[in-house]
């Protein structure tokens, strides 16, 4: 997975912290993508970036706070999270916003623990 | 609304012998399809896609999966199944005449290869 980095790799928090997870694609691509990962659950979507700018919130709280400085890099700031937010978050980047086609390209995620 | 089924939580194969992990979809249109794999502590790659024509797709590592437009389906498929092959499988659909970029995955596949 060297084309998208993700950091923290594990993350432990309580509640009350505030923490944030980042991303870095190396791919030169111009979309990015936010997913949470629960077990025995599909993918859920939960943001979206095209060209820096936010094209999609699919209904998440707003104690998760998405960031997209400039098309390589993506954050999701997380606050007073619950239990049930302890989940791996993927982030994900591809080509072309306009080209549906295109292949998504996974980080190796970051294992969020929240107490 | 666009959905994906992978109606086996788990598939288990002895090495050689050929496998096969179900897919089904529900999408509005014209569907394009994915397959994608995850090794544990491992974000998601991609393994192959269908857009259109040849109804048989070949992608990494030996697997092809065939789009059966009457039966809404994309099985997975490998002719001799390897250890290495064990893992996590996501078969996902976007609809091609959708505005936005939404993949909609399934819920996985845990593919088990005994030697």
């Amino acid at each position: 997975e060297t084309g998208v980095t993700q950091t923290p790799r594990h993350l432990v928090m309580g509640m009350t912290n505030k923490k944030s997870l980042k991303c870095e694609q190396h791919l030169g691509h111009n979309a990015m993508y936010w997913y949470k990962q629960s077990a025995k659950k599909p993918l859920e979507l939960m943001f979206v970036y095209n060209f820096k700018e936010q094209t999609e919130n699919n209904s998440v709280p707003s104690r998760f706070s998405p960031e997209c400085p400039n098309s390589s890099h993506l954050f999701l700031h997380l606050h007073t999270l619950q239990p049930e937010d302890s989940a791996l978050y993927l982030c994900a980047s591809s080509q072309e916003p306009g080209h549906q086609s295109d292949e998504q390209f996974f980080g190796p995620g970051t294992r969020l623990t929240v107490l | 609304a666009q959905s994906v089924a992978q109606p086996e939580d788990q598939v288990n194969v002895a090495e050689g012998n050929p496998l096969t992990v179900k897919c089904t979809y529900s999408v509005s249109g014209n569907p394009y399809l994915f397959w994608y794999v995850q090794y544990p502590n491992r974000g998601l790659q991609f393994l192959l896609k269908y857009i259109t024509g040849d109804n048989l797709v070949k992608g990494s590592y030996g697997f092809e999966a065939e789009f059966n437009k009457s039966q809404t389906s994309f099985h997975l498929k490998k002719p001799s199944a390897l250890v290495s092959d064990s893992a996590l499988y996501f078969c996902a659909a976007q609809d091609s005449g959708g505005s936005n970029y939404k993949l909609t995955f399934g819920k996985g596949t845990l593919l088990t290869v005994n030697p």
